[in-house]
């Protein structure tokens, strides 16, 4: 299958400072990515769907202010927290789209820990 | 806006029996996805049914589309310690999925 890596695995970070996680499609090019966020035991959110070239679209009640998105290459997006707090301390998961399909491949994920 | 629900939360099997897990949506989809979570990893693609009624099968896994578009399962036989994890259904519409809660399994030895 498809290859989406996500960097970097784990960040523990204080409170008060931003994080930027990326997600690489590595062996196909990805107009649409998706960013989720998971907590213990629970399912995957969808936060906000990424198009390469374009404005991120971001679900009900997620911050795009909190969450930037940028999809600068049609291999390459990046999420950032900005001004992390604990509450933000989650495993946030980046898929991509196989192009002209329904099909998304998940990368590795990131635990977020905020002191 | 779309709901999936699957049921049930969690199956505790015991090594060689069978078990099923159900996925309903309150809309009809697309198209429904199913995708294996090991504990501690990422979600990993497993299948993609497209078609009413469709029924795809991987060695012990059958996987199965509702007639209307808007239910699935997934069944499993002769459970295996390897089949642990948590097994989420994904109905997609619009390019986007929407996962329902999953289904965690654990095997009794």
């Amino acid at each position: 299958g498809a290859v989406v890596s996500q960097h970097p695995s784990r960040v523990i970070c204080k409170s008060g400072t931003s994080v930027k996680i990326e997600c690489r499609s590595l062996d196909f090019q990805a107009t649409t990515m998706f960013w989720y966020r998971q907590f213990p035991k629970q399912s995957l959110m969808l936060m906000a769907t990424s198009n390469e070239g374009s404005k991120a679209t971001y679900e009900q009640g997620v911050e795009k202010d909190k969450f930037l998105i940028n999809h600068a290459s049609l291999t390459l997006s990046t999420l950032t927290v900005t001004s992390a707090h604990p509450e933000d301390s989650s495993f946030y998961i980046c898929s991509a789209r196989i192009p002209s399909t329904d099909t998304q491949y998940f990368g590795p994920g990131t635990r977020l820990t905020v002191l | 806006g779309q709901q999936v629900m699957q049921i049930p939360q969690y199956q505790h099997v015991q090594e060689g029996e069978d078990f099923t897990t159900y996925c309903n949506s309150s809309t009809t989809l697309s198209n429904i996805q199913w995708y294996k979570q090991r504990p501690g990893g990422h979600p990993v693609f497993l299948i993609q049914l497209v078609k009413s009624g469709e029924v795809k099968k991987q060695k012990r896994l059958t996987f199965q589309f509702g007639e209307a578009k808007k239910n699935s399962s997934l069944h499993i036989t002769a459970t295996q310690t390897t089949d642990v994890g948590t097994y989420f259904c994904a109905g997609g519409n619009d390019y986007k999925l929407s996962f329902g809660a999953g289904t965690t399994v654990t095997v009794r030895a």
